[in-house]
């Protein structure tokens, strides 16, 4: 089974605080992404990455950057973080881009509260 | 317009009830289509892939009708445990997953 695990199911961090995300993946996925997910508002794709090193905005990158050092690591980083990100944070992994149709597979979310 | 739109919830249904949930896509170079599950405060799980000659997995049944851009999701005899959010999922080539906002089921005994 795909199995994509995030570091922490549950933070809370201060406002201005620079906020690590950590996804690991370990089915050789060669794209992983980075969405939150709000109420009423779904799930929107902050950042993604098609290969190691490589990293493309999403639809609300900004407060946000993303490192891919690794194949199997994708980490989210919130470079000062803000009570507006308050927000659940989910990663996902995948065969391709979206070109060859496989799913997206998801880690258990990290509840991100700022205070 | 949104690129994925779903049917607004949350539907409140007596168990057996059949239901069918619907979704519009503005995109039309989409390839791929899914219906995932989402139950409270969990990650989202894929429930079934969209074929275009329409598929089925015991009681669900996925439908995509390309020309007029939808995909149906219905489920029968439905069970209190299908009580979740599920989410439409569309792909075009060279994109992205986009999301539907999604719609919440709500089985009630």
């Amino acid at each position: 089974d795909v199995k994509v695990t995030q570091s922490s199911r549950y933070l809370v961090k201060r406002t201005g605080e620079k906020v690590f995300l950590e996804c690991v993946q370990d089915m050789d996925h060669e794209n992983m992404f980075w969405y939150r997910q709000d109420p009423g508002l779904g799930l929107r794709l902050i950042y993604f990455s098609y290969d190691v090193k490589m990293k493309e905005k999403g639809d609300i990158p900004e407060g946000y950057s993303v490192s891919r050092e690794k194949k199997e690591r994708f980490s989210l980083i919130l470079e000062s973080a803000s009570t507006n990100q308050t927000s659940m944070y989910l990663c996902a992994s995948s065969f391709t881009a979206g070109g060859g149709g496989t799913e997206a597979f998801f880690g258990q979310g990290t509840r991100l509260t700022v205070v | 317009r949104k690129e994925v739109e779903q049917d607004p919830g949350p539907f409140n249904v007596p168990e057996g009830a059949t239901v069918a949930f619907n979704c519009t896509y503005s995109n039309s170079a989409s390839q791929s289509f899914f219906w995932y599950r989402q139950d409270c405060r969990k990650e989202p799980k894929l429930l079934m892939s969209v074929y275009s000659s329409g598929n089925e997995d015991g009681r669900f049944t996925a439908q995509l009708n390309r020309a007029s851009q939808y995909i149906s999701l219905l489920i029968r005899d439905s069970k209190l445990s299908d009580s979740a959010t599920y989410l439409c999922v569309v792909i075009a080539y060279g994109q992205n997953f986009v999301f539907g906002p999604g719609t919440r089921l709500s089985v009630l005994p």
